[in-house]
């Protein structure tokens, strides 16, 4: 069964760049789209973005300026990074398995931007 | 961008009730929509998919059906496990959720 396990920074001060990771665990990288998705109060669920085995990404054009996705397939890992965050980047933050429908997510992480 | 519009916000149904929920879309997705389940502090759980396919192991009370612009999600009878926020997705043309439709019990 395939898990998702993602950590990373839960308090940043303006300006900061936010860093989460996902771990992919009892299955296989390859063949799928990894996803980073954010839920806030105010704009409810927002796709961020993607990346697939070969590296290749896809960003939601209103974050892309600022968000980078990578992987690294020797530990089943992939990252999210999100610079000059603003306390309108609050948000409880997801990794998901899929390229348009998410069927494993992590379990999420609670990004705060507070100065 | 492409909106999602699901109706009505909330809801408030009783056990055995039939439940009904719907998603327009700004413009044409055909049958890219999927269905979503989140229970407080969890992730969202993938019910229905490409509108009308059921995920595999989710109980068969849970429907879907539309394309185009028109989708209907149905619990044919509530049970108390299914208060929760169901979201609709559309992928046709990038990612938009819906905004939320919130279950609860009378």
């Amino acid at each position: 069964q395939v898990q998702l396990q993602q950590w990373g920074a839960g308090l940043l001060r303006p300006s900061e760049t936010l860093s989460l990771t996902c771990a992919v665990y009892g299955g296989s990288f390859s063949g799928y789209y990894w996803t980073w998705i954010r839920q806030s109060p105010g704009k409810g669920l927002e796709w961020i973005g993607e990346i697939n085995q070969s590296g290749s990404t896809n960003y939601n054009p209103s974050l892309k300026s600022r968000v980078t996705i990578s992987l690294d397939t020797s530990k089943n890992q992939f990252s999210l990074k999100m610079s000059s965050v603003t306390a309108a980047d609050s948000a409880v933050f997801y990794c998901a398995r899929g390229g348009g429908q998410y069927e494993i997510w992590g379990q999420g992480t609670l990004v705060t931007v507070s100065s | 961008d492409i909106q999602m519009t699901q109706s009505p916000s909330s809801l408030s149904a009783s056990v055995g009730d039939r439940v009904t929920i719907t998603c327009q879309a700004s413009q044409d997705i055909r049958h890219y929509l999927n269905w979503y389940q989140q229970k407080p502090g969890k992730a969202p759980k993938l019910l229905i998919y490409d509108s009308s396919n059921l995920e595999t192991g989710v109980p068969s009370r849970f429907s879907g059906s539309g394309s185009g612009t028109d989708f209907t999600f149905t619990i044919s009878s509530l049970q108390p496990e299914d208060i929760a926020i169901y979201y609709c997705q559309q992928y046709e043309d990038g990612i938009t959720f819906g905004q939320g439709t919130r279950l609860e019990t009378k």
